[in-house]
């Protein structure tokens, strides 16, 4: 079965510092990625998607991730981070086009 | 263009009660699938509607039942409501010819409190 772990349900960093969210992928054949962010109160808005199509992903805000096949990572990386990032941020793989997620993390920065 | 947008934005209802909630896919979208956030939780799939019909169900049981419209907006239904029923409940759409590698969109939810 297909699923998703993140490491770390809640990280904390200094403004400016770097943003390392991590997330660990099961699945039996090539996966379909995506990072989401969900603000208070708020659905979930799209960061990044990797559909093979190349392994380091660039997305929204200034988030990236890269695909390592070897370690079944996707890990979301940011190299500054900004108070507007304070958010819970899911990652999920696509399984016959519904998403499974992980259980999240949430990502708190300090001036 | 406009977004996935879901109503009401907050619900209350009591226990044994029956809820509907609508949703209205982004433009040029097909294909809606509805999720459950519990508090603290990450989104679980309950099923997906596409050409008016349920393609998938996740693990809810059938107290948990949708409709697709031919306008594609789509409406979940829940009947006789348990307290564990208290969650954000999420829409998504999507295009169906993209298969499992195209974005879901998601509206901004509805709060459901059961008392």
């Amino acid at each position: 079965a297909q699923s998703v772990t993140q490491l770390g349900s809640h990280v904390s960093v200094s403004e400016g510092a770097l943003v390392l969210l991590r997330c660990n992928y099961s699945s039996s054949v090539p996966p379909y990625l995506f990072w989401y962010v969900q603000y208070p109160n708020q659905g979930l808005q799209l960061l990044l998607k990797y559909t093979s199509a190349a392994t380091l992903v660039k997305g929204i805000n200034g988030f990236e991730a890269e695909f390592k096949k070897s370690e079944t990572s996707f890990h979301l990386t940011k190299p500054s981070a900004h108070m507007s990032d304070a958010a819970e941020y899911f990652c999920a793989v696509s399984v016959r086009g519904k998403l499974i997620f992980g259980q999240g993390t949430e990502l708190s920065v300090k001036p | 263009d406009a977004g996935v947008t879901q109503s009401p934005t907050h619900l209350i209802k009591t226990r044994g009660q029956q809820v509907t909630l609508r949703c209205s896919p982004k433009s040029g979208h097909d294909t809606v699938s509805w999720y459950q956030q519990a508090l603290g939780q990450g989104p679980q799939f309950i099923f997906q509607y596409y050409e008016e019909e349920e393609r998938q169900r996740g693990n809810f049981p059938d107290r948990f039942s949708g409709h697709q419209f031919p306008n594609y907006s789509s409406e979940l239904n829940v009947n006789a409501l348990l307290l564990g029923d208290s969650a954000l409940y999420l829409c998504a759409s999507s295009l169906a010819w993209a298969g499992r590698t195209d974005t879901q969109y998601f509206g901004p939810g509805t709060r459901l409190t059961v008392l």
